[in-house]
């Protein structure tokens, strides 16, 4: 069974920062790439950041280009996201994707529960 | 501001049809592939279509998918009320380098 669990989420003040993190469990971890994707309180969804499976590629939303940084362990089956700067609009529910094992085609086949990061004084 | 359209909400009555829309541009629907996504409220987003109309094993063909230039739809027969959630649209944006999603739609089953 695939299975991502998303950690390391809490209260954090503007300007700080904070590392999340995504335990993949259930497939190959090093053959998919990988995405972060978040949801902030009564919005919509908003992608972030896309890793691929060698950690060769990577892309980030503008929102966040310059303050967030992607990356993953194999070894560890685990995909990070380093969140610097952070601002009050930051604050969501960050989940973890996988892209799809059915295509190429970007979509998104398995998402994690998600992990809360707020930001505020 | 979301780089794809979607309706805010849609409704329609039990065992009806109902349509989403999702409208973008050339840099994005209309050169990529689209794919869409049910949210239940406090759950994580499930993907429903990839490749503009296929349907990942175990989703009903009550879901199917389209795409025509740059605009994609969603059509859900059929209707139950435990179709009532969020449907978002997503692609690739070629000229951002990046993906991106619709604003979403909120589906009321009545």
């Amino acid at each position: 069974e695939v299975k991502l669990v998303e950690s390391g989420g809490g209260l954090v003040q503007p300007g700080g920062s904070l590392r999340v993190s995504c335990a993949a469990s259930g497939f190959t971890f090093s053959s998919y790439s990988m995405n972060w994707v978040r949801q902030a309180p009564g919005k919509g969804l908003e992608w972030v950041s896309y890793i691929s499976s060698r950690s060769s590629t990577i892309y980030y939303a503008d929102s966040v280009k310059g303050r967030f940084t992607i990356s993953r362990d194999s070894a560890k089956n685990s995909l990070f996201l380093q969140m610097n700067s952070l601002r009050a609009e930051d604050t969501a529910v960050y989940y973890c994707a996988r892209d799809s094992s059915y295509s190429s085609d970007g979509s998104f086949d398995y998402w994690g529960q998600g992990t809360l990061v707020t930001v505020s004084s | 501001q979301s780089v794809l359209t979607q309706p805010p909400s849609v409704s329609a009555a039990p065992g009806q049809k109902v349509t989403i829309s999702c409208s973008g541009s050339s840099s994005n629907i209309g050169n990529n592939y689209v794919s869409w996504y049910q949210q239940f409220p406090g759950t994580a987003p499930k993907l429903l279509i990839y490749e503009n109309n296929k349907r990942p094993s175990g989703i009903p063909d009550r879901f199917s998918g389209s795409k025509s230039g740059t605009s994609a739809t969603l059509g859900i027969t059929g209707l139950q009320t435990g179709d009532e959630a969020d449907y978002y649209c997503g692609t690739w944006d070629s000229s951002l380098s990046a993906r991106v999603f619709g604003g979403g739609t909120k589906l009321t089953v009545l």
